[in-house]
């Protein structure tokens, strides 16, 4: 069974400033999927960024990127320039390509944003 | 432009009631899932369905049930509540696909005293 490790339960930045938040997981399959989600006080949950494990590019979403490294199973997400709107709980979560496309998450890093 | 929608918001059951959690999506998604979220964790799949009549379990299915009637909806059912069924519960559909994200609603916040 895959599982996503995320070993920051907290982190802070400064306003304006850049973070890095850090994952890893565990699989034997070579084709999948990977997503960071936002979760803000609100509650919903809102898709920040994604990428597939075939393509060797780090995707990227305005100010949201990412460390891709398949070898080491690793995915951090770095944002930069953040704003007071950033400040959330970010889960890392995996999905196989295949298998009724479930995800598996991490159990989150709570984001905060210090003006 | 409703997406995911899930009733009711807010809930409290005593312990051994029953009751079903509503989900329903617009956006005629094969793919819907039924997710728990425990303080401080991540989310955990309880069922999921890739369509109409089909259904299947995840991680942590014990004492849920599920049914898919029709592709729009996705009701969530707890027979018997224990208060460890305590969490927030939250809905998602998707195309059928691995590269097509998950569109999640926002969640039901149950409590079993």
């Amino acid at each position: 069974a895959q599982t996503v490790t995320q070993s920051q339960p907290e982190m802070s930045v400064q306003e304006a400033e850049t973070v890095t938040l850090s994952c890893t997981y565990d699989t034997s399959e070579s084709d999948y999927y990977l997503f960071w989600y936002k979760q803000p006080p609100s509650r919903q949950m809102i898709l920040v960024i994604r990428q597939e494990a075939y393509k060797q590019q780090n995707a990227t979403e305005n100010r949201f990127s990412v460390n891709f490294q398949k070898a080491a199973k690793s995915f951090s997400l770095k944002i930069s320039d953040s704003q007071l709107g950033d400040a959330a709980m970010y889960f890392c979560a995996y999905r196989s390509a295949r298998g009724g496309n479930k995800l598996v998450f991490g159990a989150g890093t709570i984001l905060r944003v210090k003006s | 432009n409703a997406g995911v929608t899930q009733t009711p918001k807010f809930r409290i059951l005593k312990i051994g009631q029953s009751m079903t959690l509503q989900c329903a999506q617009d956006m005629n998604h094969n793919y819907m899932y039924w997710y728990r979220q425990d303080p401080g964790m991540g989310l955990k799949l309880i069922y999921y369905s890739v369509g109409a009549g089909i259904t299947d379990k995840g991680e942590v299915p014990n004492g849920y049930n599920v049914s898919r009637s029709t592709t729009e909806d996705f009701p969530l059912r707890l027979e018997l509540a224990a208060p460890s069924q305590t969490s927030v519960y939250f809905c998602a559909s998707s195309y059928q696909g691995p590269n097509h994200p998950q569109h999640f609603g926002d969640g039901t916040r149950l409590s079993i005293l």
